[in-house]
């Protein structure tokens, strides 16, 4: 399990606040992945990112800004968010973009006060 | 669009029996994978097992197969001689085959195992 690291693994934030979620992945993948995981919906992809590159934006609101330095490092930058962007925030890596596996780290869980 | 819907919110098996759970899929495509994922409390998502469209043998891996009937968009995952370790969220998946980042997910069933 220790494949796909995030952290913080908890974080309350204000409406006001800028703060970044960080995901690591020590698989040698390529490709690395943001979900949202809300209580009781489907997971939402968010952003795809292949060779650093981003290869999709699922209409993700611009108060999300995802970075990708290097193919083993993925953040999101997140600032004047919602109270309804409070969920468990999922970071994925695959070997290569349209790999069958996903792993999945442990995720963040977000509050938004 | 292509949606993912799994009709059990909660299932509940006995140990060593058991259960079934259902997903059921929409799609115009004819080439797509679907996964299973398990999600235990706290603990990272994992991948079950995967079927390829294409592929008319339904897929196991050990105590884990499913029944995937194309025609119905039907995708089930049965899990045989249930363990306490089963317990968990557990996730059906869709993703086209001609575009990757059509990745879709259910609301996903939370399995409980009593003893």
């Amino acid at each position: 399990e220790t494949g796909v690291t995030q952290t913080p693994r908890h974080l309350v934030m204000g409406m006001t606040n800028k703060k970044s979620l960080k995901c690591e992945q020590h698989l040698g993948h390529n490709a690395m992945y943001w979900y949202k995981q809300s209580a009781k919906k489907p997971l939402e992809l968010m952003f795809v990112y292949n060779f650093k590159e981003q290869t999709e934006n699922n209409s993700v609101p611009s108060r999300f800004s995802p970075e990708c330095p290097n193919s083993s490092h993925l953040f999101l930058h997140l600032h004047t968010l919602q109270p309804e962007d409070s969920a468990l925030y999922l970071c994925a890596s695959s070997q290569v973009f349209g790999s069958y596996e996903q792993y999945f780290g442990p995720g963040t869980r977000l509050t938004v006060t | 669009a292509q949606t993912v819907t799994q009709s059990q919110p909660e299932m509940s098996v006995q140990e060593a029996e058991t259960v079934t759970l259902s997903c059921t899929y929409d799609t115009s495509e004819s080439d797509y994978y679907l996964f299973w994922y398990k999600q235990p409390p706290s603990r990272q998502m994992i991948l079950v097992i995967r079927q390829e469209a294409y592929k008319q043998q339904n897929a196991t891996e050990n105590r884990f197969s499913v029944n995937f009937q194309k025609a119905a968009k039907s995708f089930s995952l049965k899990i045989s001689d249930s363990q306490l370790g089963d317990a968990a969220m557990y996730f059906c998946a869709y993703r086209s085959a001609r575009n990757n980042n059509d990745m879709r997910f259910g609301a996903g069933t939370r399995l409980t195992v009593k003893p």
